[in-house]
This record gives structure tokens, sequence and C-alpha cells, in this order.
């Protein structure tokens, strides 16, 4: 079946330093890939999307590369700020449905 | 557009009581999702409708949960009776059309508590 696969939180930085929250996937097909971030009390909100193999996606100075050889779409941020601490999800949608597959999620918080 | 919207924010309710929970869409928007967001299983598909017609309801759990559309602005999630492991964040959201990679927009959910 379709899933989604993110390293285990919490994830704790230092203002400025690098992120990376690795995504794996395992789908039948060429599914899209998303990532989507939850604010404390919030809705889930898209981040960043890739449709198709080698696309990079990018938004607020996060990407995410959609790699079908290794099956993985990981965010990576260069300088995190505190105002990113928040949940992050990956997420697949098939090329034959409107089912989005939600990974767990991923807590990162950031300390000034 | 101010986005998807549902109401109540919040609802405590005592065990065996109906509890009803709202959602406005997007305007435009073709498709519906009800989705359920607990730390033990994270984010559930539960049900999606398009155009207002019910598509895929597998993940509803079970008879006391049953959702509704009847019309392309407004749809209900209802639980009848209501047990105390319903409790957990339920998300409304909507997309605009079929797709690839067609985003969801989500609402701001409804935090159900069940005593």
């Amino acid at each position: 079946g379709n899933s989604v696969t993110q390293m285990e939180g919490p994830v704790t930085l230092s203002e400025e330093a690098f992120l990376t929250i690795n995504c794996t996937y395992t789908a039948t097909g060429y599914p899209s890939l998303f990532w989507y971030v939850q604010y404390p009390g919030e809705g889930l909100q898209l981040l960043l999307k890739a449709t198709k193999a080698d696309d990079k996606g990018s938004n607020k100075g996060f990407e995410a590369t959609y790699r079908k050889e290794t099956t993985s779409f990981h965010l990576e941020k260069g300088s995190v700020q505190v105002s990113d601490s928040a949940v992050y999800f990956c997420a697949l949608k098939r090329d034959y449905g409107q089912n989005f597959v939600f990974g767990p999620g991923t807590r990162l918080s950031v300390l000034p | 557009d101010a986005g998807v919207i549902q109401s109540p924010r919040h609802e405590v309710t005592e065990m065996g009581q109906e509890v009803t929970l709202r959602c406005k869409p997007i305007s435009g928007h073709d498709y519906l999702f009800w989705y359920r967001q607990t730390m033990m299983r994270g984010l559930e598909l539960l049900i999606y409708f398009n155009n207002n017609v019910p598509i895929d309801d597998s993940g509803m759990p079970e008879d006391r949960f049953s959702a509704k559309m009847p019309n392309a602005s407004f749809s209900t999630l209802k639980i009848q009776p209501s047990e105390p492991r319903d409790s957990a964040v339920y998300f409304c959201a909507s997309s605009l059309r079929a797709g690839q990679g067609t985003e969801a927009f989500f609402g701001q959910g409804t935090r159900l508590t069940v005593v």
C-alpha cells in the first residue's frame, strides 16, 4: 500500500542551524509529494510540493527534491528561525485518486 | 476568501451525547475531506466528497460516525453516541479540482473532548 515515513522527533535546534527532516515513501504509480506545516493550535498549511521526479519545491527558505530513485523527499532549510517551530508533515497524493497519505509528523523546536 | 471554516473550535461533551461538527469549504472547491488527528494514530482520512457526493468513507471508524454534505458550501460530521476514545482534533479540508498536484486547504480544526 501507500505510506509515508518520517524521521522521529522531536527535533531541537538552535537558531540559524541547518535543518533536515527525512521523508521516504512507498507508493504505486507516480505520486505527488507535499510538505505541510502545522503551527500550534492551527490547521495544516502547504509549505511546498513537487509533482514529478527531480522537481524541487521551495518556499520560505525551505526546499525538498523529489528523488524517485531513493523514494525520498527530504525537507531542508539552511538557517532556521524560532518562528519555524512547528510540526512538519510529509504527504503523498496518488496519481489516480484524491486521497492524501500523511506521515506521522516531526515536531521541530528552534531555540533562540 | 476566508478559507475553510470549522465550528465549533472546541467541544466538550459527555459520553453518550451526540456531537455535530461543521465545515464550510472554500467557495468553488470540488472536494471536501474530513480528517481526525490523534497522538497515537496521527492524521487519518475519515471520508471525502466530490461535488457533494461521498466518494470514500472507508476511514469512518464505525457506524456511530456519519457525514453529510447537503450542498456545496456546508458539511457536517456527526458522532452519535460519542465515546471518550473519539477525543481528537477533527479537520476539514477542501481542494479546488482533481489533479495530482492539487493541494488541500485545511480549516483550523475542532478539538473534541468526550468525558
